[in-house]
């Protein structure tokens, strides 16, 4: 089956920029979560979906960070205005019935200067 | 929030060796999970641990569920240079579905 496809791969932009990443997850998964992953740490959920709705987006900075999946299948996150602490590998992932594990895109790499 | 306490921090082993590393909490997980990440790209899991106690092996990997299921550990026996890489656990506090909570990570070094 085809895997979690993201992009783009790469980014860099000026702090107060917006930018938009995009993840399309595997065919059939309800289930969908965005993390965040500085380097040097593990990721870090921002916000679940569950088909279009949300399930959980009580770390998501909703000052600057938004996120939708609307058709319910894939999903933006966008960040508006970005820090230079918004730096980090952005990680879309998904599951679907057994639920064990998730399958992880490659992920975004931002770079905010 | 919960958090999880993975370690070592890094490894520097020669090829062959065996490798030991763990994870604890102080809460209960129902899930623990392992994942290996290689440079630019996301996480791939390697082993998943549905009961308290279970043992799981995996080829050369093996992976054990805690007893008071706030711990967990992966073995690598005579490790390989592709075994390179950061390996993450992660557990799953609530039932199938919910978020996953990922300690820092194990860094590996395998030298020939």
């Amino acid at each position: 089956e085809a895997g979690v496809a993201q992009s783009p791969r790469y980014k860099i932009i000026e702090k107060r920029q917006s930018v938009a990443f995009w993840c399309n997850p595997i065919s059939g998964h309800a289930t969908l979560y965005w993390y965040q992953q500085i380097l040097g740490q593990g990721p870090k959920l921002l916000i679940q979906f569950q088909n279009n709705g949300v399930v959980d987006d009580s770390q998501l900075p909703k000052d600057r960070f938004s996120a939708e999946r609307l058709k319910g299948v894939d999903s933006t996150l966008k960040i508006q205005p970005a820090k230079l602490e918004d730096s980090a590998v952005y990680l879309c992932a998904s599951t679907g019935p057994p639920h064990y594990g998730y399958t992880f895109g490659s992920g975004t790499r931002l770079t905010v200067v | 929030g919960q958090q999880l306490n993975q370690s070592p921090q890094s490894m520097f082993i020669q090829e062959g060796e065996d490798v030991s590393m763990n994870c604890t909490s102080s809460s209960i997980f129902n899930t623990w999970l392992w994942y290996k990440q290689d440079p630019g790209e996301g996480p791939v899991l390697l082993i998943a641990l549905y009961k308290a106690g279970e043992l799981t092996s995996n080829g050369r990997l093996t992976a054990q569920f805690g007893i008071t299921r706030k711990d967990s550990f992966l073995n690598i026996s005579a490790s390989i240079p592709s075994d390179v890489g950061i390996y993450f656990c992660a557990g799953q506090p609530g039932q199938a579905g919910t978020a996953l909570i990922f300690g820092k990570g194990t860094t590996l070094s395998v030298s020939s």
